[in-house]
């Protein structure tokens, strides 16, 4: 079965703070695809990153990075120096090998206070 | 710049009353998704097409739910009759399947309410 845990419901943290998502996947697949989606207040979800079960390498981007570790089956994201414009549901969400349905966690929210 | 649009993008209606929802993919995509997102189940697969041809439904309710693709720039999803347990934000995504993995376009949503 697919299944995509996110426990942290919600996150407060002042502008400037670091800030750490939790992500927990479960698969039998040995070829899968992680993502980060963000949906802020208006409610479009906005893709953040795709990552293969093949690539462990972290990424990073901007204020942004992530650590997928194939030996925890998480894929955590960090944001840097959190900005208020961070505020948002931040959904992690686990695919297969091939274009077909995303399995979505609970979503994360995260709020940034200035 | 490509996006995914849908219509209506908010909708309020009465019990019993049908609902119909339409998406926009993003032209040259092949493959189209419907989800839901609600408090309780939060983001769920309702169904998804594959050049225009059902792959999986199963997220759907059969009795009252139902997914087309009249033609490749077009997705509609329609629900009738509605209840209020239908409440929920309807989003739409796009994507073009290959031989890469390509990601799913996420549509604003249409938010509806069943009164």
């Amino acid at each position: 079965a697919q299944k995509v845990t996110q426990a942290q419901t919600e996150i407060s943290v002042v502008e400037k703070e670091d800030v750490t998502l939790d992500c927990v996947y479960e698969t039998r697949d040995t070829t899968y695809y992680l993502f980060w989606y963000k949906q802020p207040p208006s409610g479009e979800l906005v893709f953040l990153i795709r990552r293969n079960s093949f690539d462990e390498q972290n990424e990073i981007s901007g204020r942004y990075s992530w650590n997928f570790q194939k030996s925890t089956s998480s894929f955590n994201f960090t944001i840097t120096a959190s900005q208020v414009v961070d505020s948002a549901v931040y959904f992690c969400a686990l695919g297969g090998s091939t274009l077909g349905r995303l399995y979505f966690g609970r979503g994360t929210q995260l709020t940034v206070w200035p | 710049d490509a996006r995914v649009t849908q219509t209506p993008r908010h909708k309020v209606t009465e019990m019993g009353q049908e609902v119909t929802m339409r998406c926009q993919p993003i032209l040259g995509h092949n493959t189209v998704f419907w989800y839901r997102q609600t408090m309780m189940q939060g983001l769920e697969l309702l169904a998804y097409f594959r050049n225009r041809a059902p792959l999986d439904d199963s997220g759907m309710p059969k009795d009252r739910f139902s997914a087309e693709m009249p033609d490749a720039t077009l997705a509609t999803l329609k629900i009738q009759p509605s209840e209020p347990r239908d409440s929920a934000v309807y989003f739409c995504a796009s994507g073009f399947r290959d031989s890469t993995y390509n990601e799913q376009f996420f549509g604003p949503g249409t938010r509806l309410t069943v009164l």
